[in-house]
């Protein structure tokens, strides 16, 4: 695509339930980032994907959050048991190698957990 | 650990004004990247600008500039003849330059600018 794609753009769960969130990347672009920006505060990073390993998942919270890329292009950010901390925007990136300083963001998946 | 600091919550400035946005940052790095971003309402992160810190000479990219401090560890976004569409969050970044580092982007609180007609 002509652009990073997330899906869905919102997203509304219970307390407790699980969720994923997509993001497609462009096209030929090996490095994924997934950032969490809460609401007044910057993006932080979570997880660092470069082809279909994950590289560096040192900013996931808990073990309740995972992150997958199997085939080194779309990948799911998976969640579980949410808690009402877990609302907020969640930011997919791409950039086309490890080293390249340009990464293209996507619009984001608003969670809201109820 | 490194830390990007931007000091102004919100900003104003009128239509055709210039503006600068402040943003500090700590590192014991020598060699790094700054990064402005905007996120409008449709929260998709722009790339604004970005400066290396090996270079000296200040980066330009039509109305936005920066004013690059290296030693002072500062680094402002100046808008000039602002305009409507500059209305948004912006936000500075700071990304190691280091092989082998996971190159990810460290940001700042975000500063919400508006702009007056």
């Amino acid at each position: 695509g002509a652009g990073v794609s997330q899906t869905p753009s919102n997203k509304v769960t219970e307390k407790g339930k699980y969720v994923e969130l997509r993001c497609d990347p462009i096209s030929g672009h090996t490095a994924l980032y997934w950032y969490r920006q809460s609401l007044g505060q910057g993006p932080e990073f979570l997880i660092y994907f470069q082809g279909t390993g994950a590289a560096d998942d040192s900013g996931l919270p808990n073990d309740r959050f995972f992150a997958v890329r199997p085939e080194g292009s779309v990948s799911t950010l998976k969640i579980q048991r949410t808690e009402r901390g877990d609302s907020a925007v969640y930011l997919c990136a791409s950039s086309l190698s490890q080293g390249n300083t340009e990464a293209f963001f996507g619009q984001g998946t608003r969670l809201t957990v109820v | 650990a490194q830390t990007v600091t931007q000091s102004q919550p919100e900003m104003s400035v009128q239509e055709a004004e210039t503006v600068t946005l402040s943003c500090t940052y700590d590192t014991s790095e020598s060699d790094y990247y700054l990064f402005w971003y905007k996120q409008p309402p449709s929260r998709q992160m722009i790339l604004v600008i970005r400066q290396e810190a090996y270079k000296q000479q200040n980066a330009t990219e039509n109305r936005f500039s920066v004013n690059f401090q290296k030693a002072a560890k500062s680094f402002s976004l100046k808008i000039s003849d602002s305009q409507l569409g500059d209305a948004a969050m912006y936000f500075c970044a700071y990304r190691s330059a280091y092989g082998g580092a996971t190159n990810k982007l460290i940001f700042g609180t975000g500063t919400l600018l508006a702009v007056q007609p």
